[in-house]
């Protein structure tokens, strides 16, 4: 149990497109979803938590209007990077949690983002 | 502001011995610790974790302790096995987990044949 899984596994993107990243819980209702970005030999830092069916909370320094989140239902978010610039290249992980179960976060395998 | 702190980025330790991964905090507010395990280009894999109701807790080779005066936990996996061999990872949350989670920088457990 308790599977989250991430689409696309990579993906490579010119500069200023937009990519969508999806976040899917398999097998459990996911009431919050967090976002955090990796950068190589470094800390998870986390880019914003987003609750089912409002609005997402995002964490300092990190930009509302570039990187949409969405949470429009329980088992599915999206992140959307919106005119990605080389420095957005990074790996994105999604994490799930039931607040009706366990406080352990679940974590998606990621997305590697490289932008050129 | 670096408030969980995993001082060794890097750990070797002979197969079958004892891994011992340690992770230190500066928040009091800090009541759930958890610890991961993260394979390079992968997810972080939950492990177990501890409330600070708590001093330890056990699942199979996973041993959590939690030393809360000293603002401190540790991690240790006996026997230790090749596959053991990844970044561990650990975090931690206030109200018992049901807010964000807060991660160290990581260690990197090699475990030698």
């Amino acid at each position: 149990g308790a599977v989250v899984s991430q689409h696309p596994s990579r993906v490579i993107c010119k500069s200023g497109t937009s990519v969508k990243i999806e976040c899917r819980s398999l097998d459990f209702q996911a009431t919050t979803m967090f976002w955090y970005r990796q950068f190589p030999k470094q800390s998870l830092m986390l880019m914003a938590t987003s609750n089912e069916g409002s609005k997402a909370t995002y964490e300092q320094g990190v930009e509302k209007d570039k990187f949409l989140i969405n949470h429009a239902s329980l088992t599915l978010s999206t992140l959307t990077v919106t005119s990605a610039h080389p420095e957005d290249s990074s790996f994105y992980i999604c994490s799930a949690r039931d607040y009706r179960g366990p406080p352990e976060q679940f974590f998606g395998p990621g997305t590697r983002l490289t932008v050129l | 502001d670096q408030q969980v702190k995993q001082n060794s980025p890097s750990l070797s330790v002979q197969e079958g011995r004892i891994s011992i991964l340690n992770c230190d905090y500066t928040n009091s507010m800090f009541d759930y610790f958890l610890w991961y395990k993260k394979y390079p280009a992968e997810g972080p894999t939950f492990l177990i974790s501890i409330s600070s109701i708590k001093d330890k807790n056990e699942d199979g080779r996973f041993t959590v302790f939690l030393n809360k005066s000293a603002k401190h936990l540790s991690l240790h996996i006996v026997p230790s096995q090749p596959g053991d061999s990844a970044v561990y990872f650990c975090a931690a949350s206030v109200n018992f987990g049901n807010e964000k989670l807060t991660f160290g920088t990581g260690t990197r457990l090699t475990i030698i044949p």
